[in-house]
């Protein structure tokens, strides 16, 4: 069965305290991973994808990798602004639809 | 350019009625996805439509149908609401040619009394 699992399930951080977030994932091949930012109330809001092990991303704060288990979203310098839910998400190479994990909420105090 | 937007935004309605909630994709989108999202939970998917067709299905009953039209957008509707139908409505679209990234709306907040 496809599943996705995030760790940890929340995340307190001072302002300017690196640290990373962890996506565990099972899927019958693999097409795309995704992270997305989901701020209360709203949609989420696209962060990256990623499709082959070894693949990296960057944008501002934020870098994610990839590997044939697991991804990571690394938080370097956080802000307070940074505060959100973070979803992880797989897409596997059969299907449409995106299987989410339950999301890290990163609170980052200044 | 104009993202995925939904209405209404926000809806109130009592056990057994009926709902109908409405997506219109990102521009130059023909693909269309719901999903359901309960309070500390990560989506789930519902359906997605393309070409006016459902064309893959989660896990969820015939209670929840939809429907595309030929401008892409959606419509999802819910039959016989139960309690347990409470949750944030989420509308994501992409383009199916390259089966691209989903972007989602801003979802409608359905609150079953």
């Amino acid at each position: 069965e496809d599943q996705v699992t995030q760790s940890p399930e929340a995340l307190r951080l001072q302002e300017g305290e690196s640290s990373s977030l962890n996506c565990s994932y099972t899927v019958s091949g693999l097409r795309g991973l995704f992270w997305y930012r989901q701020d209360p109330g709203k949609g989420p809001e696209f962060l990256f994808t990623l499709y082959s092990a070894g693949e990296e991303k960057e944008k501002e704060r934020l870098k994610a990798t990839l590997t044939k288990k697991e991804s990571f979203l690394h938080i370097t310098a956080p802000k307070p602004e940074d505060s959100a839910t973070y979803l992880c998400a797989v897409q596997a190479s059969s299907q449409g639809n995106l299987i989410f994990g339950k999301g890290t909420k990163l609170s980052v105090k200044p | 350019d104009a993202g995925v937007t939904q209405s209404p935004t926000h809806l109130i309605k009592t056990r057994g009625q009926q709902v109908t909630l409405r997506c219109s994709p990102k521009s130059g989108h023909d693909t269309v996805s719901w999903y359901q999202q309960a309070l500390g939970q990560g989506p789930q998917f519902i359906f997605q439509y393309y070409e006016e067709e459902e064309r893959q299905r989660g896990n969820f009953p015939d209670r929840f149908s939809g429907h595309q039209f030929p401008n892409y957008s959606s419509e999802l509707n819910v039959n016989a609401l139960l309690l347990g139908d409470s949750a944030l409505y989420l509308c994501a679209s992409s383009l199916d040619t390259v089966q691209e990234t989903q972007y989602f709306g801003p979802g409608t907040r359905l609150l079953v009394l």
